[in-house]
């Protein structure tokens, strides 16, 4: 079981640009969120997906958007970068009902 | 609003000593208490909860809801201990979707030989 997985491991963008990170959740578990983890902070929760829907959001600007797939595959969305956006992402999945999240190695978002 | 603090940012110890990682938490009904530990160059894992009250690697965390606290401990430290400790929250399945994790900052371990 390959667990789960993020593309790309790093990226690097300009301010103003958009960007897109994917994820794919351990088999076997159809809820998928995703985290900013700062320099030095703990993760901060982002937004939930399961069934397809985003479920439970946290305090984070419109700028950030997501999707969930057929598949229970995500993607991160973020619009209009801002240098404060830079950070690691981190992808979450987890089974409904099961607690107990499984994490991916995520991506290094930096942007210049 | 659901909170979780860990008042440590770093901790430093000499192998074979005991450890014990505070973790302070508010939350507004009954949370479920998470350990995950995040060691160099690795993913954020699972080390341990509490609905399920195990000890994984040596490491054991009991719930006070009297004093919201859920501070992890071992007896001997062990030099591959050594690693970023993450306590987190959420709220206890009731149907739906699942609840979020709150995280804490954080406590870097380090142990020494």
């Amino acid at each position: 079981d390959a667990g789960v997985t993020q593309s790309p491991t790093h990226l690097i963008k300009t301010r103003g640009q958009q960007v897109t990170l994917r994820c794919s959740p351990k088999s076997g578990h159809d809820t998928v969120s995703w985290y900013q983890q700062a320099l030095g902070q703990g993760p901060q929760f982002i937004f939930q997906y399961y069934e397809e829907e985003e479920r439970q959001r946290g305090n984070f600007p419109d700028r950030f958007s997501g999707h969930q797939f057929p598949n229970y595959s995500s993607e991160l969305n973020v619009n209009a970068l801002l240098l404060g956006d830079s950070a690691l992402y981190l992808c979450a999945s987890s089974a409904v009902g099961v607690g107990g999240y499984t994490f991916g190695s995520g991506t290094r978002l930096t942007v210049v | 609003a659901q909170r979780v603090t860990q008042p440590e940012k770093l901790l430093s110890v000499f192998k074979g000593a005991p450890v014990e990682l505070k973790c302070n938490y508010s939350y507004s009904g009954s949370p479920e208490l998470f350990w995950y530990v995040q060691y160099s160059r690795q993913r954020l894992q699972l080390l341990l909860r509490h609905i399920s009250r195990e000890s994984i690697k040596g490491f054991t965390a009991d719930l006070n809801k009297g004093e919201t606290s859920f501070h992890l401990k071992k007896p001997f430290a062990q030099e591959e201990d050594s690693a970023m400790y993450y306590c987190a929250l959420s709220g206890i399945y009731s149907g739906g979707s699942n609840y979020k994790l709150t995280f804490g900052k954080g406590t870097l371990l380090t142990v020494n030989p």
